[in-house]
């Protein structure tokens, strides 16, 4: 069965402070992983898509990197700020015509 | 503004109610898709549409019916059968629907659906 897991489910750092979310899945085929970040009570943001030849990539502040051996990402959040408090979505796309398969979510608290 | 507007953002629904969702684009996207997310676990696919006059069934369309008469328009009815309909719901578009893997998707604000 498809899936894919995240950890932890929630997190909490101060202001200033680095911190890294991970993503683990079960999905066959693969085409490409992606995270969002979804702000309460609002729609999913995408931040980066990455496919099985890229191991890192960047978006400012957001450094994502994919293990498709081990079939791991994780998001490392640089210098956090206060709005970064959000949930943090990891999707993984199995191939063309499927549906995207959708992680539950990391919510992450900024504390000033 | 282009974007994916929904509404309403707060709805209630009685027992026995049907309740329609409203999803509006105007993205020129071809495909539009209404997912559900509940707390603790990942979106999960209701319907999805490629076309204008065409949809199909996601993961758990039981109790969900959809339309597609405009290209702009996805709304989505919860209807009585649909026995547990608390839940965020999710509308969102594509550009060409083919599910392709590059494919980006663009979320709407969400509706909060809840039982009376």
């Amino acid at each position: 069965k498809n899936q894919v897991e995240q950890s932890p489910q929630s997190l909490i750092i101060l202001e200033g402070k680095n911190c890294t979310l991970q993503c683990n899945y079960t999905v066959s085929p693969f085409s490409n992983l992606r995270w969002y970040k979804q702000d309460t009570g609002r729609g999913p943001v995408s931040l980066t898509i990455m496919t099985f030849s890229e191991n890192t990539k960047s978006n400012g502040r957001y450094t994502a990197t994919l293990d498709a051996d081990t079939k791991q990402s994780s998001l490392h959040i640089t210098a956090s700020q206060l709005s970064d408090s959000a949930s943090y979505i990891c999707v993984v796309v199995p191939g063309y015509g499927q549906n995207f398969v959708f992680g539950p979510g990391t919510r992450l608290s900024v504390l000033p | 503004d282009g974007g994916i507007t929904q509404s309403p953002k707060y709805l209630f629904r009685k027992e026995g109610q049907n309740v329609t969702l409203s999803c509006e684009q105007n993205l020129n996207h071809d495909a539009m898709y209404w997912y559900r997310q509940d707390p603790g676990q990942g979106l999960r696919l209701i319907y999805y549409s490629q076309i204008v006059n065409d949809f199909q069934k996601g993961d758990i369309a039981e109790g969900y019916s959809v339309s597609r008469e405009k290209k702009e328009s996805f709304p989505l009815t919860v209807t009585s059968a649909q026995k547990n309909p608390t839940a965020f719901y999710l509308c969102a578009s594509s550009i060409e629907g083919t599910r392709d893997s590059e494919e980006k998707l663009f979320f709407g604000s969400g509706t909060q659906l809840s039982v009376l």
